[in-house]
């Protein structure tokens, strides 16, 4: 089975609006860490976000927040007032606390911002 | 600066010719590893170390080769490259292996080509 799962292949969305990448994962660890990364087309990769399992609070970093939803294993991000540099793959990612320091990884979305 | 500096950017080679790529990291981390990214497949890892003298598989270790002697490197060797082995290759590093919030920092990726 998957231990993460991007659904989304490709998104689009108009400028300065929100968007929201979707990511489920399937863990039954108690203790684990999911991350969000973004490639933009110059290849590197960026740390954008953190939860941490017991995190009570959905994380927040600037435009980006994480819709945190423990009961249905999803941690979607949410990019609020979209910028034309937020075109880019969007990875999403996993940490378990007991399974060996092994991360995981989605296929990733690619989002478009259109002008 | 801090960083993660892998080496070469770009290779290009044959069938069998035993090759190395180098990553080294400047930030004291513990925590190293190697994945390979392919199209629609998103990052798999490779291979990760906890510490020095500490190393075991990811997802995709048939085929290569690391090894930690020290802290600040950890290169990833290709014994005897094969086609299916062609790919982008990032090296990353965090802080602490015992930590749920395991950051990991990429290196700027290394694309190789096996003919």
């Amino acid at each position: 089975a998957q231990k993460i799962t991007q659904t989304q292949p490709g998104m689009f969305v108009q400028e300065k609006e929100a968007v929201t990448l979707d990511c489920t994962y399937d863990t039954s660890d108690q203790s684990y860490g999911l991350f969000w990364y973004k490639q933009p087309s110059s290849g590197e990769m960026i740390f954008l976000i953190y939860q941490g399992s017991y995190d009570e609070q959905n994380a927040t970093e600037g435009r980006y927040s994480l819709n945190f939803q423990k009961a249905r294993k999803s941690a979607n991000l949410v990019i609020s007032a979209s910028q034309l540099g937020d075109s880019a793959m969007y990875f999403c990612a996993m940490r378990e606390r007991n399974t060996g320091n092994q991360f995981y990884f989605g296929t990733g979305t690619s989002l478009t911002v259109i002008p | 600066e801090a960083q993660v500096t892998q080496n070469p950017r770009y290779l290009i080679t044959v069938t069998g010719k035993k090759l190395t790529v180098t990553c080294s990291q400047n930030m004291n981390h513990e925590y190293m590893s190697w994945y390979r990214q392919d199209p629609g497949l998103g990052l798999r890892q490779i291979y990760y170390s906890m510490n020095v003298e500490v190393t075991d598989k990811g997802d995709v270790p048939e085929g290569y080769k690391v090894s930690r002697k020290e802290k600040r490197n950890f290169p990833l060797i290709l014994e005897s490259p094969s086609p299916n082995q062609t790919s982008l290759y990032f090296c990353a590093s965090s802080l602490s292996a015992g930590r749920s919030k395991n950051i990991q920092y990429f290196g700027a990726g290394t694309r190789l080509s096996v003919l």
